[in-house]
């Protein structure tokens, strides 16, 4: 257990549905980010939130869209997904102590 | 922008000692991280070096920094099977160690017996 949880750990859906993801950590950290990992590419930075306030987007489509609620807790909500959207979506947290720690991450798949 | 550079595979013998290489382009970067990612897992933090600093040693790890060229490498004694997996580099895109992390594409280290 890295201190930061991800669900659902798969997900496969089709181009027109709604889905979220959902992250959450209990290690006090006050900022929390979503990356995506694509195969052969570098880890892609997606968004950055600090005690709750977005302070980054990195030119991502609206299709993705974050919340978050309070400093635990991280959302990403997916809607008319493309099939290249396909990746492992990783959350991390960081807080006082150096570097991230990062979740399992969720595997999604468009079909 | 920062650009983190890392090759795709490395193979290498049990028993024999592991060197994986980075550079980074970003001359502000304060700290550079070594993760670990095996299999179906998120990122591992494994060590990280702070930019005044040329080595660190933790155990079978030794990281070395050229600042001057902007190149970092992880180097792993005695490599075994259970490290196989991908490394991924990070350079700290600011001055304070939370500040957004850039990666590179993560090298994948394969141990054969």
């Amino acid at each position: 257990e890295t201190g930061v949880t991800q669900t659902p750990r798969h997900l496969v859906m089709g181009m027109t549905n709604k889905k979220s993801l959902k992250c959450e950590q209990h290690l006090g950290h006050n900022a929390m980010y979503w990356y995506k990992q694509s195969a052969k590419k570098p880890l892609e930075l997606m968004f950055v939130y600090n005690f709750k306030e977005q302070t980054e987007n990195n030119s991502v489509p609206s299709r993705f869209s974050p919340e978050c609620p309070n400093s635990s807790h991280l959302f990403l909500h997916l809607h008319t997904l493309q099939p290249e959207d396909s990746a492992l979506y990783l959350c991390a947290s960081s807080g006082q102590d150096y570097g991230y720690t990062f979740g399992s991450g969720t595997r999604l798949t468009v079909v | 922008g920062e650009d983190v550079e890392q090759s795709l595979f490395l193979s290498v013998r049990e028993g024999d000692s592991s060197v994986i290489n980075c550079t980074y382009t970003d001359s502000s970067s304060t700290y550079l991280y070594w993760y670990k990612q095996e299999p179906g897992a998120g990122l591992q933090l494994l060590t990280y070096i702070f930019s005044n600093m040329d080595m660190k040693q933790d155990q079978r790890l030794t990281v070395l920094l050229n600042k001057k060229d902007k190149h970092l490498s992880l180097r792993i004694a005695d490599t075994q099977t259970g490290d196989s997996a991908i490394y991924f580099c990070a350079d700290s895109a600011g001055t304070y160690n939370t500040d957004k992390l850039i990666f590179g594409t993560g090298t994948r280290l394969q141990v054969f017996p």
